[in-house]
């Protein structure tokens, strides 16, 4: 079955750079979220969209913004990168809200 | 969204059946429970949820006390690959915007040989 799928998968930066991670939802799922985990911690919940409206949003730093297009893919950009930064990023994707099904993730290096 | 409570780790021999416990005690009548466990890095996987009765499917039962204030949840069977984070997350139930699932501490589940 299609799983969620997260480019890439690996990034490196550096500080004060930019940066994009592109989530490509399960077909027809209507719900994306964007999670960061830093090392050794839990993942914290970034920014949801549903139906291509952000619906819901977390600990989402301003210098971090997302969107969801028209296809439904969703997009999170990283300015001005500080090495706190670094983390794994998951994204999921849910039909109708209910279960999420989360990316293998975009592990991002800032340096 | 309910706080919940988890042992930060227990281990579990090989072939023997995993309980995982959770406490939710403000849990709403509203709010599902669902399980989730991550695997060394890997994304989150979905493993159940439910409201009030108890679930099965291929991977695990979720077993929800009468009174909701608590959940377990069982691997029958477990395996070295069952090795992970579990989480127990309470959510509300997907209506409005409520478009979010808070991870807590979660239990390090150890399946030894």
């Amino acid at each position: 079955a299609a799983g969620v799928i997260q480019s890439p998968r690996h990034l490196i930066k550096e500080k004060r750079e930019t940066a994009t991670l592109k989530c490509y939802p399960i077909p027809r799922h209507d719900t994306v979220y964007w999670y960061q985990q830093g090392p050794g911690q839990d993942p914290q919940f970034l920014i949801s969209f549903y139906e291509k409206m952000q619906s819901d949003k977390g600990s989402i730093p301003d210098r971090f913004s997302a969107q969801q297009f028209s296809d439904y893919h969703s997009e999170l950009n990283m300015s001005s990168l500080e090495l706190g930064d670094s983390a794994l990023y998951f994204c999921a994707s849910s039909l109708d809200r209910t279960e999420a099904f989360f990316g293998q993730g975009t592990r991002l290096t800032v340096v | 969204d309910a706080k919940t409570t988890q042992p930060t780790s227990m281990d579990c021999a090989e072939g023997r059946a995993a309980n995982l416990p959770c406490n939710h005690s403000t849990i709403s009548g509203n709010e599902y429970v669902y399980w989730y466990r991550q695997i060394h890095s890997q994304g989150p996987q979905y493993i159940i949820h439910g409201l009030k009765n108890n679930e099965t499917n291929e991977m695990a039962s979720l077993i929800i006390t009468e009174d909701r204030k608590s959940s377990t949840l069982i691997l029958p069977h477990a395996t070295l690959r069952d090795t992970a984070v579990y989480y127990c997350i309470v959510r509300v139930a997907p209506i409005n915007n409520f478009n979010k699932f808070y991870f807590g501490s979660g239990t390090k589940l150890n399946v030894k040989p």
